[in-house]
């Protein structure tokens, strides 16, 4: 596509239910990115997907989150068991991946924003 | 261990004034520097890179940047701020020596321009 598509762009749910968040990067990127966004707050990194592979999950705050990428294009944010804290904009991104690394920008979704009530 | 500072959360200034919204980094080894805007309710767009040889930076919308290596800074600037420049404004950097490509962000400086 012409540019990073994430979806749902909204999410509503209730306390302990399970939510996914999809990310569809700019083909031919090599590189995705997950990022959370609270309310007023900076972008904390939650995971990177490198081809298919996660080298970094690091950012995932809880056994609650999962992340996984298929075919090397499409990838899901699961979040299990959902609570209050969990609410926040989830955004996502891509990048082309040189030979040496990613020497590129990053390329952002308009973001899913994800309340938990 | 990669990190970001962007000591400002809130930088006003006077439109036509110029302006400078500040960062500093820590990385390992050597770093690939960037600069993003946030519009209200919008997703983050790209501003320019740091990655090698000029220490002075251009991109987008009369933006630069000055990478200090000695001071660890990379501050964004322009010579004469706008109105529709006002949005939040995020430092990132990712290390150059590392194989991964994990990018980090500062906390964001809110910038307002004042009519």
């Amino acid at each position: 596509g012409a540019g990073v598509s994430q979806s749902p762009s909204n999410k509503v749910t209730e306390k302990g239910k399970d939510v996914e968040l999809r990310c569809d990067p700019i083909s031919g990127h090599t590189a995705l990115y997950w990022y959370r966004q609270s309310l007023g707050q900076g972008l904390e990194f939650l995971i990177y997907f490198q081809g298919n592979s996660a080298p970094d999950k690091s950012g995932l705050p809880s056994d609650r989150f999962s992340a996984e990428r298929t075919g090397g294009s499409v990838s899901t944010l699961t979040i299990q068991r959902t609570q209050q804290e969990d609410s926040a904009v989830y955004l996502c991104a891509s990048s082309l991946r040189s030979g040496t690394g990613n020497t590129g920008e990053l390329f952002f979704g308009e973001g899913s924003r994800l309340t938990v009530l | 261990a990669q990190s970001v500072a962007q000591p400002e959360d809130q930088v006003n200034v006077a439109e036509g004034n110029p302006l400078t919204v500040k960062c500093t980094y820590s990385v390992s080894g050597n770093p690939y520097l960037f600069w993003y805007v946030q519009y209200p309710n919008r997703g983050l767009q790209f501003l320019l890179k740091y990655i090698t040889g000029d220490n002075l930076v251009k991109g987008s919308y009369g933006f630069e940047a000055e990478f200090n290596k000695s001071q660890t800074s990379f501050h964004l600037k322009k010579p004469s701020a706008l109105v529709s420049d006002s949005a939040l404004y995020f430092c990132a950097v990712r290390d150059k020596e590392t194989s991964y490509d994990k990018v980090i962000f500062g906390p964001g400086t809110s910038l307002s321009v004042i009519p």
